[in-house]
């Protein structure tokens, strides 16, 4: 029973360019979320989603970032025209319940996201 | 707005001895509160929880004390090991209404 699985683990891409990261959630679970991590600071929550919905998108930036989760395939989180403000440690992870009770989430290990 | 603080970077700790590891919550909507540990270049993985309907939870080494009137939790490793290095998040949660929100995080280090 893999665990969520996030690809690619590094990605260089050059300002302007654009990041596409991708991440499957663990077996059975509906519930997607992504985090972002910046240098020397903690996880910030940018979006949740379940099939096809975007629950919560609070944390995502207006421009630019946008994220899905087709009925089927994995979720993609996509920045368009990335600026070096935007290189960090992105993570997805996934429930099974809305609520994160019994266990909270199960995080994949990451994208580390470099712009050059 | 830090709705979920942990004022310590970093901590450090003998082996064998006591690790405390705080957090300080702002939101008294918050429920459900989270400990994750993570390694360099590793996700987060969970380590403990308390629901706020408990003032300790503990299991094996590790347990989580909550003070809800002073807002207040904290982790407890005994004893502490030189493997226990590593990140420590704590996290909360408006049960289903709100994804989890996490601190800054605390790095321990257990020297042997």
């Amino acid at each position: 029973n893999a665990g969520v699985m996030q690809n690619p683990r590094h990605l260089v891409r050059r300002r302007g360019q654009e990041a596409r990261l991708r991440c499957s959630p663990m077996k059975g679970h509906s519930h997607v979320y992504w985090y972002r991590q910046l240098p020397e600071e903690g996880l910030k929550f940018m979006v949740y989603l379940q099939k096809e919905n975007i629950i919560d998108e609070s944390g995502m930036p207006k421009e630019r970032f946008s994220a899905e989760f087709p009925k089927e395939g994995p979720s993609i989180l996509r920045i368009q025209q990335v600026v070096r403000g935007d290189s960090a440690a992105y993570f997805c992870a996934s429930s099974l319940r809305r609520t994160g009770l019994d266990g909270g989430y199960t995080f994949g290990s990451g994208t580390r996201l470099t712009v050059v | 707005d830090q709705q979920v603080k942990q004022n310590s970077p970093s901590l450090s700790v003998q082996e064998g001895r006591i690790s405390i590891l705080n957090c300080d919550y702002t939101n008294s909507m918050f429920d459900y509160f989270l400990w994750y540990k993570k390694y360099p270049a590793e996700g987060p993985t969970f380590l403990i929880s308390i629901s706020s309907i408990k003032d300790k939870n503990e299991d094996g080494r590790f347990t989580v004390f909550l003070n809800k009137s002073a807002k207040h939790l904290s982790l407890h490793i005994v004893p502490s090991q030189p493997g226990d290095s590593a990140v420590y998040f704590c996290a909360a949660s408006d049960t289903g209404n709100t994804p989890l929100v996490f601190g800054k995080g605390t790095r321990l280090s257990v020297i042997a």
